[in-house]
């Protein structure tokens, strides 16, 4: 069963409008890590924000935010005030495991394009 | 400041050919993973190391080898290379002790198997 769910494989969003980009996730473990990465053209895996399950406050990076909600396994991730430059593929992500025998489980993406 | 390194960034092989990638991670970092990820897919998770042990083993092939070395590197041994192993390969390594339990990824080493 798919751990990580991406349910938007592609958007469109006009320059300078906020976006907001779904991820919802299936764990019964009661510590978990979720992660939302950029990954532009050239490849590259680019962190952004982290949020811990134990988390009270949702995490917030500059333009980043993550709207946690906890009971809903729901983490999507919004970008305020786009640029040209967020045009990208998202990946959300989760940490598996505990300590040194964790691994991250990634979703299928979100390719995100931001329109002049 | 430093990031993972990996080596080669691109590296183009023949069908039935042996390839080996590397990786440095950040300093201090004790735990070292390798990712998978195939033309439009999500990373999938292959191994990895803390301390230069095996830690975890995900979608790895057994043609598919890696260790971890006394100075913390890491390299990734594929053999009799299939044209289905061309991909994007990242390495990531982390700090058991940080505060976020997050991996830094490496640029990728893009393999094409001809």
């Amino acid at each position: 069963a798919q751990k990580i769910t991406q349910t938007q494989p592609g958007m469109f969003v006009q320059e300078k409008e906020a976006v907001t980009l779904d991820c919802t996730y299936d764990t019964s473990d009661p510590s978990y890590g979720l992660f939302w990465y950029k990954q532009p053209s050239s490849g590259e895996m680019i962190f952004l924000i982290y949020q811990g399950s134990y988390d009270q406050q949702n995490a917030t990076e500059g333009r980043y935010s993550l709207n946690f909600q906890k009971a809903r396994k729901s983490a999507n991730l919004v970008i305020s005030a786009s640029q040209l430059g967020d045009s990208a593929m998202y990946f959300c992500a989760m940490r598996e495991g505990r300590d040194r025998d964790d691994k991250i489980i990634f979703g299928k993406g979100t390719r995100l394009h931001i329109l002049p | 400041a430093a990031g993972v390194i990996q080596s080669p960034r691109h590296l183009i092989k023949e069908k039935r050919e042996t390839a080996t990638l590397k990786c440095y991670p950040i300093p201090r970092h004790d735990t070292v993973y390798w990712y998978q990820q195939g033309p439009g897919q999500d990373p999938q998770f292959l191994i990895s190391f803390y301390e230069k042990m095996q830690s975890d083993k995900g979608s790895i092939p057994d043609r598919f080898s890696a260790q971890q070395f006394s100075d913390y590197h890491s390299e990734l041994n594929m053999s009799s290379l299939e044209l289905g192993d061309s991909a994007l390969y990242f390495c990531a390594s982390r700090w058991t002790s940080g505060k976020f339990n997050e991996q830094f990824f490496g640029p990728g080493t893009r393999l094409t198997v001809l």
